[in-house]
């Protein structure tokens, strides 16, 4: 059964500095992994998807990384803002569990001012 | 274009109470599905359609029923509602073909408490 661990599960940064949010998971057949960030009360917004044959996958100030071979996908904010302070989910697709979208339990991320 | 709407918002029962959460998608997904959302636990996966008429369980389907009957339809039903049951309950949905085939989509959430 695919497991995915996202540590640590809070983070506190000052303005301005980068984020390097972790995703680990134990089953490397894989069909993608997506990044999510969920604010207080809401639902989940997609950030990133990376499809198994990608290495990274980028979006404004966002990139994320996929290594299958070492089960791990890192998603970096450059630059970060009080508006980034949100919890950052990530998603597992294995490959024989189509449907099955396994989730980590998340990073909960503060920038302070 | 609502995306995915979720009905009730909030919602109080006491044990034993049986209700339904409704699910709807207007964007003509294929794929529809059901988690709860725990403290700590990150989402787990309840029940999922892959199309109108076909539905399959996940990881915590116990206590739980669906029906996909119309492609913009997935309800949940409780048919018992029991403490345990207390949770955040979101919809999700992914147009299941074309270059964003597995983004999901998921609606504003259903909170709720079981006495």
């Amino acid at each position: 059964k695919q497991e995915v661990t996202q540590i640590p599960a809070a983070l506190s940064v000052p303005e301005g500095e980068n984020l390097v949010l972790n995703c680990s998971f134990t089953d490397s057949a894989i069909y993608n992994l997506q990044w999510f960030r969920q604010d207080p009360g809401k639902g989940l917004t997609s950030l990133l998807l990376i499809q198994s044959s990608q290495r990274e996958q980028t979006s404004g100030r966002l990139n994320a990384s996929l290594d299958k071979s070492s089960g791990r996908s890192t998603l970096y904010i450059a630059a970060s803002q009080p508006g980034d302070s949100a919890t950052y989910l990530c998603a597992v697709l294995t490959t024989d569990s189509w449907g099955k979208f396994q989730f980590g339990a998340g990073t909960q991320v503060v920038v302070t001012p | 274009n609502a995306g995915v709407t979720q009905t009730p918002k909030f919602q109080v029962l006491k044990t034993g109470q049986s209700m339904t959460l409704q699910c709807a998608q207007d964007m003509n997904h294929e794929y529809m599905s059901w988690y709860r959302q725990d403290p700590g636990m990150g989402l787990r996966l309840i029940h999922y359609s892959v199309g109108a008429g076909i539905t399959d369980q996940g990881e915590v389907p116990n206590g739980y029923n669906v029906s996909r009957s119309t492609t913009e339809d997935f309800p949940l039903r409780l048919l018992s509602a029991a403490p345990s049951q207390t949770s955040v309950y979101f919809c999700a949905s992914t147009p299941g073909s074309g270059l964003a085939a597995n983004v999901l989509t998921f609606g504003a959430g259903s909170r709720l408490t079981v006495l």
